[in-house]
């Protein structure tokens, strides 16, 4: 099955700067790339999501990358603000279809005054 | 428009007793899935379902059964509790994959917190 990497586990900016979350996945099959970013003590929610015909996507403040040779994609979030702070998984789903997501194990994002 | 209604939202049961987690969404959404949250390891599919009568195992299925006897409710029952089931539950749905906007975009409830002493 798929199997879906997530880097850094942990990540701390402060307000202004960039952030980065970093994913790689193993099945090349898989063509179906979403984010969504959980709020403490809240629900997940998508936030972004791209799909392998396209190599980048963006809305607003936030991007996402996608490298199919080398299976990875990123997160890229441009002026954080504290709301920014939230934890974030990556997903990858083999077919597109989201009964066959696997997500990341999550980066904890905090934004800093 | 409630979205996806998750009950109880907390509950603890003792190892061996048994317990069913309802999920209620007003989308007529045909998916549904339920998944657990645990600290590192992300989001882990439990068990899921593509339309009324019809359920699927995801990654993590052992010890939990599940029932879509309506489009709208999904029930997770876990039959002898264990600690090791001690967990965030999430139930999610979403459209069909499809050309449809929001295909696949899953909307999830609040969660239920379930401790197994």
């Amino acid at each position: 099955g798929e199997n879906v990497e997530q880097h850094p586990s942990t990540l701390s900016v402060q307000e202004g700067d960039s952030a980065v979350i970093k994913c790689t996945y193993s099945d090349s099959a898989s063509n179906y790339f979403p984010w969504y970013k959980q709020e403490l003590g809240k629900r997940p929610q998508l936030i972004i999501d791209i799909r392998s015909n396209v190599g980048e996507k963006k809305d607003q403040r936030i991007a996402v990358t996608l490298n199919k040779t080398a299976k990875h994609f990123s997160l890229h979030i441009t002026e954080t603000q504290p709301e920014d702070s939230a934890v974030y998984f990556c997903a990858a789903s083999i077919g597109g279809t989201a009964s066959k997501l696997t997500f990341g194990t999550g980066t904890r994002l905090q934004v800093t005054l | 428009n409630a979205g996806v209604t998750q009950t109880p939202k907390f509950r603890v049961l003792k190892t061996g007793q048994s317990m069913t987690l309802l999920c209620a969404q007003d989308m007529n959404h045909e998916y549904m899935y339920w998944y657990r949250q645990d600290p590192g390891m992300g989001l882990r599919l439990i068990h899921y379902s593509v339309g009324e009568g019809t359920t699927a195992k995801g990654e993590v299925p052992d010890g939990y059964n599940v029932s879509r006897l309506k489009k709208q409710n999904f029930l997770l029952g876990l039959e002898s509790a264990a600690p090791s089931q001690t967990s965030v539950y999430f139930c999610a749905s979403s459209l069909p994959t499809s050309g449809r906007a929001g295909a696949n975009v899953l909307t999830f409830g609040a969660g239920s917190r379930l401790t197994v002493l």
